[in-house]
């Protein structure tokens, strides 16, 4: 296991469509986070577990978003109905949760392009 | 929630000089405050991290500083090199939960 996986690493997709972005963490870390990265612009927090349990979603997570992580593993981020402004870099990251280490280890992302 | 300003967003140095990068936070709750560098095309990468209960952390060429009464923490980087090229983000948040970033700055060290 050397880091956090991302899958894929490009999606294409035409509006309207629905896509699904896959994030295998670290496999000792519990909590998992999804970002979205636009140009120029850091990392804009969307949502995150631990182990099983969505502790919280940010305002900009529209219906159109939902996130997963059915077994405390792996995660899956699924837009539906894609817009034009959904087009980003979906990033993901694991931690795990220590009195002594809060850093995070991010994956190499999913560029998502909605044409 | 969190709220993160970072200042400025692009820096130009000459190779060998100091950086100064500074980031404001809202939330006198958060007690953990990380930078990270991206280079183009890549992953964020944590460069280094303080803690609320220090005022100060130097790793080599890289320190940061935090005045919890002012909510405000800064990255200097000293005799940088071409290398240290990249995009930073500074991010605060309470024991690593719902990490907030600022928007960045571009540093550019000229040969």
């Amino acid at each position: 296991d050397t880091g956090v996986s991302q899958n894929p690493r490009h999606k294409i997709t035409k509006r309207g469509q629905n896509v699904t972005f896959r994030c295998d963490p670290i496999s000792e870390h519990n909590r998992l986070y999804w970002y979205r990265q636009t140009l120029g612009q850091g990392p804009e927090f969307l949502t995150y577990f631990q182990n099983e349990a969505q502790l919280e979603k940010s305002r900009l997570l529209s219906d159109r978003f939902s996130a997963e992580r059915p077994k405390g593993s792996f995660s899956t981020l699924e837009i539906q109905r894609t817009e034009q402004g959904d087009s980003a870099m979906y990033l993901c990251a694991s931690s795990r949760d220590t009195t002594f280490n809060y850093g995070y280890t991010f994956g190499s992302g999913t560029r998502l392009t909605v044409v | 929630g969190e709220n993160v300003e970072q200042h400025p967003s692009t820096l130009s140095v000459q190779e060998g000089d100091s950086a100064v990068i500074k980031c404001t936070y809202s939330d006198s709750a958060s007690n953990y405050f990380p930078w990270y560098k991206q280079e183009l095309g890549k992953r964020p990468q944590l460069i280094i991290d303080i803690r609320s209960n220090v005022g100060e952390k130097k790793d080599q060429r890289i320190a940061v500083t935090l005045n919890k009464t002012a909510k405000h923490f800064s990255l200097h980087i000293t005799e940088t090199q071409p290398e240290d090229s990249a995009v930073y983000f500074c991010a605060a948040s309470m024991r690593g939960n719902d990490m907030r970033f600022g928007a960045g700055t571009r540093l550019t060290v000229k040969p």
